[in-house]
């Protein structure tokens, strides 16, 4: 089945310490999301790839930083977790600006 | 500014109906959409409207008015797995792309 793909479904790291989370997707989207949300929040878009081209959010901090290698896969780098980075932080992809399909979600606990 | 407005609670009981309204205020509206957001679990698309009117989709219909800066979600037939936080999303152009503006969710619970 098609789908997108996040791994690891739970993280735990420390403060400070660096964490990559990453996604995968077999739907062969063009365009791929990266969203942050708390408890009874809504996601929060953090930055999106439309194709190769990087659309950072104005208010994500530099903290968060995003790579995408080829098509189908894109990795989340938050280079120095706070206590305030945690949260679940959802990968979502669309053909172009039609609905988005999200994957199961990275839970992060910052320790 | 970019606002979305949703209630942020609901009840229900299994087998009625149940509307969830969505107000939105929003410069470059291209399309509203709804999701369906288990606990703990990511969401899931239910629907899209771009033009006024209802769209129907088995138990789920979603509405539009775009003079009015509103929508609905129309769940009929309820069951317990209905229960779930239900989230309005206004796509607007930005730039040269589009993104998507989120409601805080309705947390519906769906009573035997």
């Amino acid at each position: 089945d098609a789908m997108v793909i996040q791994n690891p479904r739970y993280q735990v790291t420390q403060f400070g310490k660096p964490v990559t989370l990453s996604c995968s997707q077999t739907l062969n989207h063009n365009v791929m999301y990266w969203y942050q949300q708390k408890s009874s929040q809504a996601p929060k878009l953090l930055f999106h790839y439309y194709d190769k081209d990087f659309n950072n959010e104005a208010d994500t901090p530099d903290n968060f930083q995003s790579r995408r290698p080829n098509t189908s896969f894109c990795f989340l780098d938050i280079r120095s977790p706070g206590l305030g980075d945690a949260a679940m932080y959802l990968c979502a992809t669309s053909r172009g600006v039609s609905e988005q399909f999200f994957g199961p979600g990275t839970r992060l606990t910052v320790l | 500014g970019q606002n979305i407005d949703q209630p942020t609670e609901m009840t229900a009981t299994e087998g009625a109906i149940v509307q969830i309204n969505c107000t939105y205020q929003t410069s470059g509206f291209n399309g509203l959409f709804w999701y369906q957001q288990h606990a703990g679990e990511a969401p899931t698309f239910l629907s899209y409207n771009v033009l006024d009117g209802l769209e129907e989709k088995g138990r789920f219909s979603s509405f539009l008015s775009r003079s009015k800066g509103y929508s609905y979600l129309l769940l009929k037939e309820l069951q317990m797995k209905d229960s779930a936080s239900y989230l309005c999303a206004a796509r607007i152009n930005a730039g040269n792309n589009r993104k998507l503006i989120w409601g805080l969710g309705t947390s519906l619970a769906v009573n035997p």
